[in-house]
């Protein structure tokens, strides 16, 4: 199995900051990477496809890069809405399989 | 817009299968792969298996032994099966539509809003 790691593991911001969450995978990837936004008891939303493709609607202040082991997520400055558990996943290869998440909370 | 929407006990024995429904609205579940994932409490995720509309299925290695998923097109649905649980199997439980890229495989873009499995006797 690919394993995905996360750091930090938690990150403690203010709005209007910008944020960077990274991602490593333990082998080559290539662009097949989703960024997922989760709040406490709500499933997961889709932020990020193939490392830097914004889902529609997803605001334009995140915004995602990397290829082969190394990715980032950015949020170019952080609002209210955006304080939340991001996870990272992996689809070039089976089983997909998830980072551990970074929260990101109130500073 | 398609949605998503996940049924089924919320309690399960241990050593019982647990089995869960997900019912897709406001779309077909024709043409697309369909996943199930799980979050046990206060920890990260993990792919339990897709299934695509026709049939054909792919499942994580480490639960193989013990998952079905199963498709019923003309409820527009599909399910998941998993049997001799234990209390590790105690998760949130979402169903998930995928959007497959080129040349690689899927991830999730639409959700479900989960449902709690509790494994206890």
């Amino acid at each position: 199995d690919i394993q995905m790691t996360q750091s930090p593991s938690t990150l403690s911001a203010s709005v209007g900051d910008r944020v960077t969450i990274t991602c490593r995978a333990s082998q080559s990837i290539s662009s097949w990477l989703a960024w997922y936004q989760q709040k406490p008891g709500k499933a997961p939303k889709l932020l990020i496809y193939k490392a830097s493709s914004l889902e529609s609607g997803v605001p334009s202040r995140f915004s995602g890069s990397g290829s082969g082991t190394e990715f980032t997520l950015t949020i170019s400055s952080l609002q209210p809405d955006d304080f939340a558990t991001y996870y990272c996943q992996q689809y070039n290869s089976y089983p997909f399989t998830f980072g551990p998440g970074t929260k990101v909370d109130i500073k | 817009q398609v949605q998503l929407q996940e049924s089924g006990p919320g309690l399960v024995k241990p050593s019982e299968t647990l089995s869960l429904t997900c019912t897709v609205s406001g779309g077909s579940i024709s043409s697309y792969y369909w996943s199930w994932i799980r979050q046990p409490p206060g920890k990260g995720l993990e792919w339990i298996g897709y299934i695509y509309y026709s049939g054909s299925t792919n499942y994580n290695p480490s639960l193989k032994s013990r998952v079905t998923i199963s498709v019923d097109t003309s409820k527009n649905q599909f399910s998941l099966k998993l049997s001799s649980v234990t209390a590790a199997d105690t998760a949130v439980y979402y169903c998930a539509r995928d959007r497959v890229g080129y040349g690689s495989g899927s991830y999730m873009d639409v959700w479900g809003k989960g449902t709690t499995v509790t494994v206890s006797s």
